[in-house]
């Protein structure tokens, strides 16, 4: 099935340190999505994007729509060690119809 | 609010064998999806359901299939079970106000032996 390219495919760092990720895919989204999971847990929606170049903070969490409808980025400042699991991002090319693309997620590691 | 229960959590089949999963939905959601989630090809989508009416389908065999009762919960079940089925099998359900924002089980952990 077709998945969204997602880089890094894993991070290591250290606690307080700044995270950046990004995914691109060959087909426009109209809405682009960034998951989160948790070890035993489904994936939490973690910021939704909608309009191309938009620029969307939710705490912490910065992340872009890019403007070719292409591709995005998301950023995490000040990293802490609740912020470890795996990110994804996701894309939907119509509202009303659910399906989601998936990228092939970053798994992220906090060093003590 | 209680999220999204899906049943069971854990089981293992043998191939040849078929499996039903169960998934209900947040309450007032009438959309639920279903997606396979294995560490080679993480999270693919399977189908999703809409007032008992199925909207979209991904690229599965039709060993796969789905359905959505009057009250929203949903049901999947997999025929002939094989190796590569095992997965873990997430449900999630909408209200459909919020583009993509798609609310997650815990997930049916597959193991196919």
């Amino acid at each position: 099935g077709q998945q969204l390219n997602q880089s890094p495919q894993s991070m290591f760092i250290q606690e307080g340190e700044d995270v950046s990720m990004n995914c691109t895919s060959s087909s426009i989204f109209n809405t682009w999505l960034w998951y989160k999971q948790d070890p035993g847990e489904g994936p939490v929606l973690l910021i939704a994007l909608y309009k191309a170049g938009e620029l969307t903070s939710n705490g912490r969490l910065t992340a872009q729509f890019g403007i070719t409808r292409k591709d995005s980025f998301l950023n995490i400042s000040a990293s802490i060690p609740s912020d470890v699991g795996i990110y994804f991002c996701a894309g939907q090319l119509n509202f009303g119809n659910e399906k989601l693309t998936f990228g092939t997620g970053t798994r992220l590691t906090i060093i003590p | 609010k209680a999220g999204v229960t899906q049943t069971p959590r854990y089981l293992i089949k043998t191939r040849g064998q078929q499996v039903t999963l169960s998934c209900s939905p947040i309450s007032g959601h009438r959309s639920v999806s279903w997606y396979q989630q294995t560490p080679g090809q993480g999270l693919q989508f399977l189908f999703e359901y809409f007032s008992e009416t199925q909207r979209n389908k991904g690229n599965f065999p039709g060993r796969f299939s789905g359905r959505q009762f009057s009250n929203s919960r949903s049901e999947m079940n997999v025929s002939t079970l094989e190796l590569g089925d095992s997965a873990l099998y997430l449900c999630a359900s909408s209200k459909g106000q919020v583009p993509g924002e798609l609310f997650f089980g815990e997930g049916s952990r597959l193991t196919v032996l």
